[in-house]
C-alpha cells in the first residue's frame, strides 16, 4: 500500500501570497497517477489537478501541480479568499487508492 | 449536468447492516468506473471501494474487505454499497465518486450520506 504524507499540516498565509503544498509517497506513484482535491466545510471534494500536473476543467490557472515518482507539489500562485480550504492528494495508480491526510490552508 | 445523489444512510447499531445507493444522471453511467469514499467526522478522506464500468474489476480498502460489497446496476444508473458487520469506526459521510478515466481520478462527487454506527 502506498502511504501519502502531506506537509505542512496547516499553512497560514494571506490573500495574494503564494502557497506551496507537498505530498510525498512511500513508493513511486505509477505513471504519475497523482491528483489534488480541494474541500471546503460541508462540501464534497473538488478535483483540481490530475496526472500530477493537468488542471481539471474550470480550475483557474493559479493552481498548478508538479512532481513525479515520490514527490509532488501543489502551488497556488496568488491566493484568493475562496482558496482557503483543506487540500488532499491521492494516488490512483494502484489499489488502495490512498489519500494523504490533508493540508489545511488558513487565512493568516 | 452530471449528478450523483447518495441515499440510504442513517443510524445503525454495531454489528448491523446498511445499504447505500448512489443515483447517477447526466452522463452515460455504464461507461465509467465508480468509487465510494468516506470521511469520518472531522477527519480526512478515506477511499473505500472501486468498481469498473462493467463490474469485472472490484477493489476494497483493507478496513472494509470482507464486510462491504460494492455493486452497480447499469440499467438503473445506480451504484450500491452493502455494509455488513458495521463498527463504530465506520461512522462517516459516504461519498460516491465517478472516475475520469479507467482508474481515476474522481472527477465528480455526490454530496454524501451520513452513516452513524452507535448503540
Amino acid at each position: 500500500e502506498i502511504v501519502l504524507t502531506q506537509s505542512p499540516g496547516t499553512l497560514s498565509l494571506s490573500p495574494g501570497e503564494r502557497a506551496t503544498l507537498s505530498c510525498r509517497a512511500s513508493q513511486s506513484v505509477s505513471s504519475s497517477y497523482l491528483a489534488w482535491y480541494q474541500q471546503k466545510p460541508g462540501q464534497a471534494p473538488r478535483l483540481l489537478i490530475y496526472a500530477a500536473s493537468s488542471r481539471a476543467p474550470g480550475i483557474p490557472d493559479r493552481f498548478s501541480g508538479s512532481g513525479s515518482g515520490t514527490d509532488f507539489t501543489l502551488t497556488i500562485s496568488r491566493l484568493e479568499p475562496e482558496d482557503f480550504a483543506v487540500y488532499y492528494c491521492q494516488q490512483y495508480g494502484s489499489s488502495p487508492h490512498s489519500f494523504g491526510q490533508g493540508t489545511k490552508l488558513e487565512i493568516k | 449536468e452530471v449528478q450523483l445523489v447518495e441515499s440510504g444512510g442513517g443510524l445503525v447499531q454495531p454489528g448491523g447492516s446498511l445499504r447505500l445507493s448512489c443515483a447517477a444522471s447526466g452522463f452515460t453511467f455504464s461507461g465509467y468506473s465508480m468509487n465510494w469514499v468516506r470521511q469520518a467526522p472531522g477527519k480526512g478522506l478515506e477511499w473505500v471501494s472501486y468498481i469498473s464500468s462493467g463490474s469485472s474489476t472490484i477493489y476494497y480498502a483493507d478496513s472494509v474487505r470482507g464486510r462491504f460489497t460494492i455493486s452497480r446496476d447499469n440499467a438503473k444508473n445506480s451504484l450500491y454499497l452493502q455494509m455488513n458487520s458495521l463498527r463504530a469506526e465506520d461512522t462517516a459521510v459516504y461519498f460516491c465518486a465517478r472516475d475520469k478515466g479507467l482508474r481515476g481520478p474522481h472527477d465528480f462527487w455526490g454530496q454524501g450520506t451520513l452513516v452513524t454506527v452507535s448503540s
